[in-house]
């Protein structure tokens, strides 16, 4: 079936311009995380989204970032304000308990932003 | 709060070398131990797994074995190709399928 979708897959804007950045996961699976992968600096943990509950917001690095899921299926990450150190891949995952072998992460294609 | 560590690369390995990629981890309770790999050009995808003590994950020649009384996950190949040069991660899941990953090391295998 179908994988992670991320779009765009390349991103270029200017410095104080908003973004929006899509995930669509695999159609039935109830948790969905973002990630920032930066050069040198592996994979950083951003917000995850499991069913219906609060999501985890802890790894946002300030206001600026904010994430939604709606109909508990496609998310958007937006980036207010970006600044030339948000470039970065921007990476979504999905999985879920119930399908699969437990525990497994999808990861999407990323989007890579360039903040000019 | 959950930590993963790894080795920073770059490694650098003759073909049929053997391979050994550090990882040892903090976390509360018995969380579940992955690896992910990332070849050039391609998105993250799932290497092995353990999910409890004492398992051994494996897949494509590659092995960890989860050990609680080190907390630690090595990644071992015992002899490694050219089409394994990939970036690795080791990753964690803890509580409410939240996932901690480590920085990545970067593999390169040279003919």
């Amino acid at each position: 079936g179908a994988g992670v979708s991320q779009s765009p897959s390349n991103k270029v804007t200017e410095k104080g311009k908003d973004v929006e950045l899509r995930c669509d996961p695999i159609s039935g699976h109830t948790a969905l995380y973002w990630y920032r992968q930066s050069l040198g600096q592996g994979l950083e943990f951003l917000i995850y989204f499991q069913g219906n509950s609060a999501p985890d917001k802890s790894g946002l690095p300030s206001d600026r970032f904010s994430a939604e899921r709606t109909g508990g299926s496609v998310s958007t990450l937006t980036i207010q304000r970006t600044q030339q150190e948000d470039s970065a891949v921007y990476l979504c995952a999905s999985s879920s308990p119930g399908g699969g072998p437990p525990d497994t992460q999808y990861f999407g294609p990323g989007t890579r932003l360039t903040v000019l | 709060g959950d930590s993963v560590t790894q080795m920073e690369g770059p490694v650098t390995l003759s073909e049929e070398a053997f391979l050994t990629i550090n990882c040892t981890y903090t976390a509360t309770g018995y969380p579940s131990l992955f690896w992910y790999v990332q070849y050039p050009g391609e998105g993250l995808q799932l290497l092995l797994k353990a999910t409890k003590a004492d398992d051994k994950g494996s897949n494509k020649g590659f092995e960890a074995t989860y050990r609680k009384e080190t907390t630690s996950f090595h990644l071992e190949k015992g002899s490694v190709q050219v089409s394994d040069s990939a970036v690795y991660f080791c990753a964690l899941r803890g509580g409410y399928q939240k996932v901690t990953f480590g920085i990545g090391t970067k593999l390169q295998v040279i003919p």
